[in-house]
């Protein structure tokens, strides 16, 4: 069966300072990925996502970046934090196929102060 | 421009009565609707979904209606347990669209 982690689950992290976020997918092999963020009392925005590795989608444009070296990784970067950055992010696959389901990841708490 | 929308941000149902969330799009092209629960700090889930080839599907205690003339979808929980108590987002998408539009969410609280 397929398996998404994202880490940390938490991250409390000064302004000015950067940030690197890590997601992986077991148990499936060329998974579309994407990362969204849910401020606080708003929906899921999506925020990049990726079909295949080296490809990568803006929806907005942000502080953010998003890289995807490996298949089934992906990673969400910054180089310098704003408030504004703070949100819970959520990482998940999708097959890409027959099946619009996504199925996301347990999420990252991020604070910046 | 929400082309999904959730207009009733919260809804409180008690114990043993039927939920009813509702969700309505704005884009013709959606063809594929789907139906995701969150609880507090955790991803969301994947609860049901349907195709604009249907009208209804049902799954245990969940049933999903589409109302393609209307653009209107809601999602019936019966009977509802405290365990459903959560936040219900609905989402469309459309053939050769790898992305998913979400609404903004209902918050359900099952009143015991």
């Amino acid at each position: 069966s397929q398996t998404i982690h994202q880490w940390p689950a938490t991250l409390v992290q000064p302004v000015g300072s950067p940030l690197s976020l890590e997601c992986t997918v077991e148990g499936t092999s060329n998974p579309n990925l994407y990362w969204y963020r849910q401020a606080a009392g708003r929906g899921l925005q999506l925020l990049f996502y990726s079909v295949g590795i080296g490809q990568i989608s803006s929806e907005v444009p942000q502080n953010l970046s998003a890289s995807r070296p490996q298949d089934r990784q992906f990673i969400l970067s910054s180089k310098k934090l704003l408030l504004s950055d703070s949100g819970f992010y959520l990482c998940a696959w999708g097959s890409g196929t027959a099946t619009y389901e996504q199925y996301f990841g347990p999420g990252t708490r991020l604070t910046v102060t | 421009d929400q082309q999904v929308k959730q207009n009733s941000p919260s809804l409180s149902v008690q114990e043993g009565r039927i939920s009813i969330l509702n969700c309505d799009y704005t884009n013709s092209m959606f063809d594929y609707f789907l139906w995701y629960k969150k609880y507090p700090a955790e991803g969301p889930t994947f609860l049901i979904s349907i195709s604009s080839i249907k009208d209804k599907n049902e799954d245990g205690r969940f049933t999903v209606f589409l109302n393609k003339s209307a653009k209107h979808l809601s999602l019936h929980i019966v009977p509802s347990q405290p365990g459903d108590s959560a936040v219900y987002f609905c989402a469309a998408s459309h053939f050769g669209n790898e992305k998913l539009t979400f609404g903004t969410g209902t918050r359900l609280t099952i009143i015991p």
